[in-house]
């Protein structure tokens, strides 16, 4: 089976230019999770899903950040404008829906803003 | 404010010896905890996990401790290994929402042959 599956695996743009990161994730799960990992704040939980739903989305930094989830097999974050503080690895995660599910993560977006 | 802290960048042990990577974290509803291991250019994959009801959980060479009233866990890998090198993340849910896992800064061991 496949794991969690993100594209782009880097991404390199130029300040003020829009970014959408997309995420598929293991089937059957009903979890879906968006992270960021920077060297100063490390693995911040940005928002996640509950079938499809967001439930949680209070680590959003800012309004220039959304994401959805159209179905259960995919989802997108998009940044727009991009700055260059938003430069980091962005982490899609998936679980299933037994509570202290384990979390299966992508191998990550890396995201350069110019 | 980090709600989960791992006060060590970094740490360097020796092949065969023990690693003791640590965590700390500050918000007493947290009462399930889990280790994540990432290597470069992946995404962290599960470790290990221990419940508040708990102090210790052993997994092979894998050793959790939790010290509820010092808020402090810690993971022992014994013998350490080469292939034991990575970032290991330290993570918090709490019963109100076991979904929402906090992580930690990350440590990370390098394990020199």
């Amino acid at each position: 089976d496949a794991g969690v599956i993100q594209s782009p695996r880097h991404e390199v743009t130029e300040m003020g230019q829009e970014v959408t990161l997309r995420c598929k994730p293991i089937s059957g799960h009903d979890y879906l999770f968006w992270y960021r990992q920077t060297m100063m704040r490390g693995l911040e939980l940005l928002i996640y899903f509950n079938n499809n739903v967001p439930i949680d989305d209070s680590g959003m930094p800012e309004d220039r950040f959304s994401a959805k989830m159209p179905n259960a097999s995919f989802s997108t974050l998009k940044i727009q404008p991009s700055e260059p503080r938003d430069s980091a690895v962005y982490f899609c995660a998936s679980s299933s829906t037994s509570p202290k599910g384990e979390q299966f993560f992508g191998p990550g977006t890396r995201l350069t803003v110019l | 404010d980090q709600q989960v802290k791992q006060n060590s960048p970094s740490l360097s042990v020796q092949e065969g010896r023990i690693s003791i990577l640590n965590c700390d974290y500050t918000n007493s509803m947290f009462d399930y905890f889990l280790w994540y291991k990432k290597y470069p250019a992946e995404g962290p994959t599960f470790l290990i996990s221990i419940s508040s009801i708990k102090d210790k959980n052993e997994d092979g060479r894998f050793t959790v401790f939790l010290n509820k009233s010092a808020k402090h866990l810690s993971l022992h890998i014994v013998p350490s290994q080469p292939g034991d090198s990575a970032v290991y993340f330290c993570a918090a849910s709490a019963e109100t929402s076991y979904d929402k896992v906090i992580f930690g800064p990350g440590t990370s061991l390098s394990v020199i042959p």
